[in-house]
């Protein structure tokens, strides 16, 4: 089993509906951020927690939200989704001492 | 604020052929760099993590430097092999904000038969 899981793996929705994509791990971490990857610009942080009750917004949180429901889940929601939302979303994790980043399959999410 | 460039953004050789690939940033006060794969449709699977105090790391046919000084790293693929087909990705965390990384927008490697 894969140890950062996303679902769903594939998305598509219609513009103005409510989305929320899931995430879980099993690797005991703390720490956990959401990204967007879209060609040419590379991968950019949405949002990151690094405990159930820290939250903080990323480059690009408009028209996001989150929620960090235990220490292994950390979900996304586009309140009320656009097309230019339309990208891969990836998970991930990380610990406290430093070590790197552990990215999930990811979200690939069209908004028609 | 802090950019990465990778280059070339692709990059075509034979199997066998050994080779380098590029990433620099724009400010040297780092805490780590790391390096990844991503093939089509995939996730990033994390290759190397080099903390700032080091100068390189090895793993395998793989091995990935650090000049923190001139903004630079290199990731040196020994012996290419067609499985090493993939997007190589670059990122690069902050000192003093959290765990934030910043991406590079990669290098698209094909190894060819």
């Amino acid at each position: 089993d894969a140890d950062v899981t996303q679902t769903p793996r594939n998305r598509i929705t219609k513009t103005g509906k409510r989305i929320m994509l899931e995430c879980s791990q099993t690797k005991g971490h703390d720490r956990m951020y959401w990204y967007r990857q879209d060609p040419g610009l590379g991968l950019r942080l949405i949002y990151y927690s690094f405990d159930v009750k820290d939250i903080n917004k990323g480059e690009i949180s408009d028209g996001y939200s989150v929620s960090r429901q235990a220490q292994a889940k950390f979900s996304l929601s586009l309140e009320s989704a656009i097309p230019n939302q339309t990208a891969l979303y990836f998970c991930a994790t990380s610990d406290l001492q430093g070590g790197g980043q552990h990215f999930g399959d990811g979200t690939r999410l069209s908004i028609l | 604020k802090q950019e990465v460039t990778q280059i070339p953004a692709a990059l075509s050789v034979p199997e066998g052929e050994n080779l380098v690939l590029n990433c620099s940033f724009t400010d040297s006060a780092i805490y780590n760099l790391q390096w990844f794969r991503q093939d089509p449709g995939k996730g990033l699977t994390s290759l190397l993590l080099i903390q700032s105090s080091q100068r390189e790391q090895t793993s395998g046919r793989l091995n990935a430097s650090l000049d923190k000084s001139s903004g630079r790293s290199t990731l040196y693929i020994a012996a290419s092999q067609p499985g090493d087909s993939a997007t190589y990705l670059c990122a690069v965390r902050h000192t003093g904000t959290a765990s934030k990384l910043t991406f590079g927008t990669g290098t698209r490697l094909q190894v060819t038969l």
